[in-house]
């Protein structure tokens, strides 16, 4: 089947740097998303990833691993405002997404 | 940027009655749209694919005759939820693919701002 892992919650600092892992096995790749989602809100777009290596973009850069089925966000200079969900999400072969349950990221001052 | 638009953002009903939820993209015309619902704590669940001029495609374990979707412009897709009970409360969200704008070049959904429906 297919399956996307993502660590439920984490826990970091204003100012830090975080790294929020997603690992996928899916019927055919073509690219990997990540969204950051508000409570309450719907999703918004903050990277899309369809080759190896580091796309940086701001604050925050992704990373992707096509041979390892892994991929990270890496979230720099954390303020407030980046307490959310992060959604990791795979377009399979039919170019269908398929979702991660999300991770919960919570800023402390 | 492109902008879908979903309404209304809230709604509560009584058991029983039906609930139109309309999503509209408001700078580009969208021959596919999505419907997912998301449980609280929980990822978006994809409902069913909606294509203009066509009948949706529906996900496993989602009921057609519960979950209607119609698609008859570019520009808007309506998700109508027929006789609604309790477990139907949740949070409905639509996305839209750029038609002009495919996702091999932006990689990205355009999504509304979701519907809470609440069933009492």
């Amino acid at each position: 089947g297919q399956n996307i892992d993502q660590p439920t919650e984490m826990t970091a600092t204003e100012g830090a740097i975080v790294q929020i892992n997603c690992t996928y096995q899916t019927s055919g790749f073509n690219g990997l998303f990540w969204y950051q989602q508000h409570a309450g809100e719907a999703p918004t777009f903050l990277s899309y990833n369809v080759l190896d290596g580091l796309e940086e973009k701001g604050r925050f850069s992704s990373f992707l691993s096509r041979s390892k089925g892994y991929s990270y966000l890496l979230l720099k200079e954390l303020q407030m405002k980046d307490s959310a969900s992060y959604l990791c999400a795979v377009m399979d072969s039919n170019y269908q997404l398929i979702w991660g349950a999300g991770t919960k990221l919570i800023i402390k001052p | 940027g492109a902008v879908v638009s979903q309404h209304p953002s809230w709604v509560i009903c009584k058991s029983g009655t039906s609930v139109k939820i309309e999503c509209r993209s408001l700078d580009f015309q969208a021959t596919t749209m999505f419907w997912y619902r998301q449980f609280p704590k929980q990822s978006l669940m994809l409902m069913a694919t909606s294509n203009e001029g066509s009948k949706a495609t529906y996900e496993q374990g989602v009921e057609k005759d519960k979950f209607l979707i119609n698609h008859a412009s570019l520009t808007l897709s309506t998700l109508t939820v027929t006789s609604a009970h309790p477990e139907d409360s949740s949070f409905y969200i639509c996305s839209a693919r750029d038609r002009g704008r495919g996702l091999e070049d932006t990689g990205e959904l355009f999504f509304g701002e979701g519907s809470r429906l609440t069933v009492l």
